[in-house]
C-alpha cells in the first residue's frame, strides 16, 4: 500500500493555463505539506494544514492555493501557470504532535511539472 | 531564525570508503534534526533522525549521525560506500513544538567503481 500517494506524476503544460495536483496519505497523520523542489534540488515548503486547518504558508504566490477536504487529502491548485512554476512538487505528511516530538515526515513519489 | 547548512554540494568516494556529509544547524535550543535520502526521480525517504534521546544514532542502510551541540553539527557517515549509496542527501532541521521541516541545500553523493 503506497503510503502517500501524488497524481499525476508528470504534467506538461502551457503558460497561462490552471492545473491541479492531488496528495491522498492513508497514514492515518493530521498533517500534509506542499514543498516545491527546484532544479538545484533545494526543498522549500510552501503550505501546511493540521486538521484540515492551514497552519504554514510561506511566501508563496497567490497563484498556488492548497484546499484540504479532510485530513487524509491535500491539493494544490495553481492558477495561470508561469515558466517558473517549473519543479518537482512534493506532497509529505507527518502525525500531529502537540507536545513537539518528532515530526518525522513521509513524502509522495513526486510530480514533476513542467510549463512551456 | 533557524537554517541548517551542509557543507558539500557534491561528494565523491570510492567503493568501500568512509562516507561523511557534514550539516550544521543554527538554532538557540537544541531542534529535532533528520537525514532524508532521494534516490533519482523518487520522493525523500528518512534515514535516521535525532531526538535528544541518544546522540549517536542509527539508521537505515548502515548510516548513522552523530549529534553535538558543541559543534552545533549532525555529520551523517558510513564506515563502507557501497554503489546503491549514489543519491542526493538532505539535512533537516525542525524546531522543537513547530511543524515546520527547514531542509539543507542537500549533497549529491557519488559513488566510484
Amino acid at each position: 500500500d503506497t503510503a502517500v500517494s501524488q497524481t499525476p506524476k508528470y504534467l506538461v503544460t502551457q503558460m497561462g493555463n490552471d492545473k491541479s495536483i492531488k496528495c491522498e496519505q492513508n497514514l492515518g497523520h493530521d498533517t500534509m505539506y506542499w514543498y516545491k523542489q527546484d532544479s538545484k534540488k533545494f526543498l522549500k515548503i510552501m503550505f501546511s494544514y493540521n486538521n484540515k486547518e492551514l497552519i504554514i504558508n510561506e511566501t508563496v504566490p497567490n497563484r498556488f492555493s492548497p484546499k484540504s477536504p479532510d485530513k487524509a487529502h491535500l491539493n494544490l491548485h495553481i492558477n495561470s501557470l508561469e515558466l517558473g512554476d517549473s519543479a518537482v512538487y512534493f506532497c509529505a505528511s507527518s502525525q500531529d504532535s502537540a507536545s513537539g516530538a518528532y515530526n518525522e515526515q513521509f513524502f509522495g513519489p513526486g510530480t514533476r511539472l513542467t510549463v512551456l | 531564525a533557524q537554517s541548517v547548512t551542509q557543507l558539500g554540494s557534491h561528494v565523491s568516494v570510492s567503493e568501500g570508503a568512509l562516507v561523511l556529509l557534514r550539516c550544521n544547524y543554527s538554532s538557540s535550543v537544541p531542534p529535532y534534526l533528520f537525514w532524508y535520502v532521494q534516490y533519482p526521480n523518487q520522493g525523500l525517504q528518512l534515514l535516521l533522525k535525532y531526538t535528544s534521546a541518544a546522540t549517536l544514532v542509527k539508521g537505515i542502510n548502515g548510516f548513522e549521525a552523530e549529534f553535538k551541540k558543541s559543534e552545533t553539527s549532525f555529520h551523517l557517515t558510513k564506515p563502507s560506500a557501497h554503489m546503491s549509496d549514489a543519491a542526493e542527501y538532505f539535512c533537516a532541521v525542525s524546531p522543537s513544538g513547530t511543524y515546520k521541516y527547514i531542509f539543507g541545500t542537500g549533497t549529491r553523493l557519488k559513488v566510484l567503481a
